[in-house]
């Protein structure tokens, strides 16, 4: 099982540009979202889903788009990139079950915006 | 939403046993405690939950208190692969987690 894979590994991007980190999963998981981690700290929600169609604010939302057209994507969109958005981007994902509780996380994507 | 509270780091030695506190004090009844722990370079993993009795599973156990304001996850038998930063995580809805600072576990060998 693939389970999440992040693309790219790593991105430098110019103040100004845009981007989408994508996000794809293959374990039929209702629930996937987005965090950031800047260095030293934990990871910070960005957005977050709870079904195809369906998505909401997490902590840090400001500057970033989401959207969850199928159940295997939720890409994450930097409209304009801006230093402060420098940091690693994990993906995760889940059910919402006691039984199967457990979250999944890509390996992260690497920001750099110069 | 309810914070966590952990050390900052903590030190052990291989082949012996870990007890890695976490302070919850306003958590809510419908709060469960989760830990999850990231390797160097990469993202979190999951190690073990809990809401109100003590867990075990292949990893790590779960001890939580009565009043559910503090828990211990234990690592029986610390190894160098479990050098990682540890987080304890309180939320009702396993999609959403807010992480704290975590405790960075150091295994000599």
């Amino acid at each position: 099982n693939a389970g999440v894979t992040q693309t790219p590994k790593f991105q430098v991007l110019k103040t100004g540009q845009s981007m989408t980190l994508q996000c794809a999963q293959d374990m039929n998981h209702e629930y996937m979202s987005w965090y950031r981690q800047d260095p030293g700290m934990g990871l910070r929600l960005i957005h977050y889903s709870v079904g195809a169609g369906i998505t909401d604010q997490g902590e840090v939302p400001n500057g970033y788009n989401v959207s969850r057209s199928t159940t295997e994507d939720f890409p994450l969109r930097l409209l304009s990139a801006a230093p402060s958005q420098t940091s690693v981007y994990f993906c995760a994902s889940s059910y919402q079950d006691s039984m199967n509780t457990e979250a999944f996380f890509g390996q992260g994507t690497r920001l750099t915006v110069v | 939403d309810a914070k966590t509270t952990q050390p900052n780091s903590m030190e052990s030695n291989e082949e012996e046993p870990v007890h890695l506190p976490c302070n919850h004090s306003t958590i809510s009844g419908t709060d469960y405690i989760h830990w999850y722990r990231q390797l160097p370079s990469q993202g979190p993993e999951y190690v073990i939950h809990g809401l109100t009795s003590n867990v075990n599973n292949r990893m790590a156990s779960l001890a939580i208190a009565e009043d559910r304001k503090s828990s211990t996850l234990i690592l029986h038998r610390a190894t160098l692969r479990d050098a990682a930063v540890y987080y304890c995580i309180l939320s009702y809805n396993f999609n959403k987690f807010y992480f704290g600072s975590g405790t960075k576990l150091n295994v000599k060998p």
